[in-house]
């Protein structure tokens, strides 16, 4: 079991360039979701998807779209990057309402 | 507005010499708080979940406690592999899919 896994590991973009985040879970949870971690200010939730077919938004949503592909797939998409997109974002999958499983990250860094 | 306080930011400790990270919240209403230690580079990785206040729950040298409106992380005798990152996130009664994170508390184990 592979858990959840996240592409690309690194990535640098220039002011406007778009992009897209791939996670994926082998774990057959229903909730999937997309945080961004930035020093000093913990994980942040950017969108959630709380079963096949639904979105949702979180805290931190400007930005950013969200497709749940199928039940194992979320993909996060920045459509105009920004420096201040810049963070460590992380992908996490849980049982609806339960304990999250985390990804490895996706570090950003936009110049 | 719900929020977590994690407290201290960053903790050194001797090998052997237990001490205790607070986290503290308020939300609307508790459905869940949850655990999770970080090590540098990586995603999060699930600890504990505490559901009611007076519930205890341990694992090896760790033992986490939760009153109304804190969370207590006790390790006991830590040894430097315990060194990593520990985050706590609560879980509100009115969305099961939306976690508040705090921003950690960063320990150091020295051998």
């Amino acid at each position: 079991n592979a858990g959840v896994t996240q592409t690309p590991k690194f990535q640098v973009l220039k002011t406007g360039q778009s992009m897209t985040l791939q996670c994926a879970q082998d774990m057959n949870h229903n909730s999937m979701y997309w945080y961004r971690q930035d020093p000093g200010m913990g994980l942040r939730l950017i969108y959630y998807s709380a079963s096949e077919g639904t979105t949702d938004k979180g805290e931190v949503p400007n930005g950013y779209n969200v497709s749940r592909l199928n039940k194992r797939e979320f993909s996060l998409r920045l459509e105009s990057a920004a420096p201040s997109q810049t963070s460590v974002y992380f992908c996490a999958s849980s049982e609806w309402g339960y304990e999250q499983y985390f990804g490895p990250g996706t570090r950003l860094t936009v110049t | 507005e719900d929020q977590v306080t994690q407290s201290p930011e960053a903790l050194r400790l001797q090998e052997g010499e237990s001490s205790s990270l607070n986290c503290s919240y308020t939300v609307s209403g508790l459905r869940g708080l949850f655990w999770y230690r970080q090590d540098p580079g990586k995603g999060p990785e699930f600890l504990f979940t505490l559901y009611s206040a007076g519930e205890e729950k341990e694992k090896e040298r760790l033992k986490a406690t939760l009153t109304k409106k804190e969370s207590f992380l006790h390790i006991t005798a830590p040894k430097p592999e315990d060194s990593a990152t520990y985050l706590c996130a609560v879980q509100a009664s009115d969305n099961f899919n939306k976690f508040y994170f705090g921003s950690g508390t960063k320990l150091n184990v020295k051998p």
